[in-house]
């Protein structure tokens, strides 16, 4: 089962950054903290992954404590094609991937 | 370069048929993970599928098998169906050397069982 907890909603303004928490409390030394998203009627998209540093890409920077505990996923200018779930997975060292239900984020214009 | 591909896109059978889904991998991957999607829910982790053989399997009864082909494509097959197995069924493709790669998901099978 996902062993993460994520608001079940946010909103976010055009154009300003949107930051999605995570906790991640049973996260263990070796796991890694990755982001999908899904926009609706498609498969999950990966964003970002990172294990302790702060990781950025051309999609998304990821925020994580230095206890590992949570994260943050910070998407720096919204657009409205960003409206989608947002899924935070601590992978669990095995091959699979652990969904939780995610944050519905919704980008109004 | 194509990414996943996901065969059909939607299919409708009555309870207590067989149906098989069908997946090819993004370019240069060799495993393949199935998940099933419920409405409002998160994707579940059916199994995955490594050389050929089922290496990691979920929460799943025995009517879901699967099978994967020399050219690393790969199979979903489900017996037997229910009402309950509605949903949407996502293929996602990685590669199995080294750690931690990202995986890519096709736009999944919408299966409606009635």
């Amino acid at each position: 089962d996902a062993k993460t907890t994520q608001p079940p909603s946010m909103d976010c303004a055009e154009g300003r950054a949107a930051n999605l928490p995570c906790n991640h409390s049973t996260i263990s030394g070796n796991e890694y903290v990755y982001w999908y998203r899904q926009i609706h009627s498609q498969g999950p998209q990966y964003i970002i992954h990172g294990l302790k540093n702060n990781e950025t890409n051309e999609m998304a920077s990821l925020i994580i404590t230095e206890d590992r505990k949570s994260s943050t996923l910070i998407l720096p200018h919204a657009t409205l094609r960003d409206t989608a779930v947002y899924y935070c997975i601590d992978r669990t060292g095995a091959n699979n991937l652990f969904f939780g239900t995610g944050t519905r984020l919704t980008v109004i214009p | 370069d194509a990414g996943v591909t996901q065969s059909p896109t939607h299919l409708i059978k009555t309870r207590g048929q067989q149906v098989t889904l069908r997946c090819s991998p993004k370019s240069g991957h060799d495993t393949v993970s199935w998940y099933q999607q419920a409405l409002g829910q998160g994707p579940q982790f059916i199994f995955q599928y490594y050389e050929e053989e089922e290496r990691q399997r979920g929460n799943f009864p025995d009517r879901f098998s699967g099978h994967q082909f020399p050219n690393y494509s790969s199979e979903l097959n489900v017996n037997a169906l229910l009402l309950g197995d509605s949903a949407l069924y996502l293929c996602a493709s990685s590669s199995g050397r080294g750690k931690y790669y990202g995986y890519t998901f096709g736009s999944g099978t919408r299966l409606t069982v009635v």
